[in-house]
């Protein structure tokens, strides 16, 4: 079955230490994205992929870097992790067709969940 | 007016009750709309997708009003199983790679 896969489930890191999140897809999916998600809230965007055209979104710290060799594969480097940073990280890919209304839906990885102690 | 505004919650309801979501959003040029349904400490999941003025399937059903920049989720006979986060989603269109995403709305189908 096409989908969405991350690695690791679970992570646990100390405080500075550098982590890095994977992402990877059979979907084909031209467009890569991550989010964060802390406890009752809505995921928030950290940067997505068009293609290899990358996009930071402005409120997204420097501590946080992205890489997407390919198509299939996308990652998440959390440079510095603070307690703050402790939270599901979310891998979603989407196709964007120009001139068809923009992006589809979204599919969602079933996500890492990093703790920092 | 926020981007995508849903019901706070959360809602309770017993088992075999119908439930409405609400959603509003605020760019009128927003090309389409999903649904997600998220479950504690999962990933989102696609509920449904509606891109003209609704979309059905078994007991969901989605109803898009664009004048009035709404939509809405409707579950009839709830489940157990229907207790979850539904997330609103909605497509601003353009050049545009992001989706919009409300902040969900709580769901607990009792016994």
């Amino acid at each position: 079955d096409a989908m969405v896969i991350q690695n690791p489930r679970y992570q646990v890191t100390q405080f500075g230490k550098p982590v890095t999140l994977s992402c990877s897809q059979t979907l084909n999916h031209n467009v890569m994205y991550w989010y964060q998600q802390k406890s009752s809230q809505a995921p928030k965007l950290l940067f997505h992929y068009y293609d290899k055209d990358f996009n930071n979104e402005a409120d997204t710290p420097d501590n946080f870097q992205s890489r997407r060799p390919n198509t299939s594969f996308c990652f998440l480097d959390i440079r510095s992790p603070g307690l703050g940073d402790a939270a599901m990280y979310l891998c979603a890919t989407s196709t964007y067709i120009r001139d068809r209304g923009g992006v589809n839906e979204q599919y969602f990885g079933p996500g890492t969940r990093l703790t920092v102690t | 007016r926020k981007e995508v505004e849903q019901d706070p919650g959360p809602f309770n309801v017993p088992e075999g009750a119908t439930v409405a979501f609400n959603c509003t959003y605020s760019n009128s040029a927003s090309q389409s709309f999903f649904w997600y349904r998220q479950d504690c400490r999962k990933e989102p999941k696609l509920l449904m997708s509606v891109y003209s003025s609704g979309n059905e399937d078994g007991r969901f059903t989605a109803q898009l009003n664009r004048a009035s920049q709404y939509i809405s989720l409707l579950i009839r006979d709830s489940k157990l199983s229907d207790s979850a986060t539904y997330l609103c989603v909605v497509n601003p269109g353009g050049s545009n790679y992001k989706l919009t995403f409300g902040k969900g709305t709580l769901l607990t189908v009792n016994p």
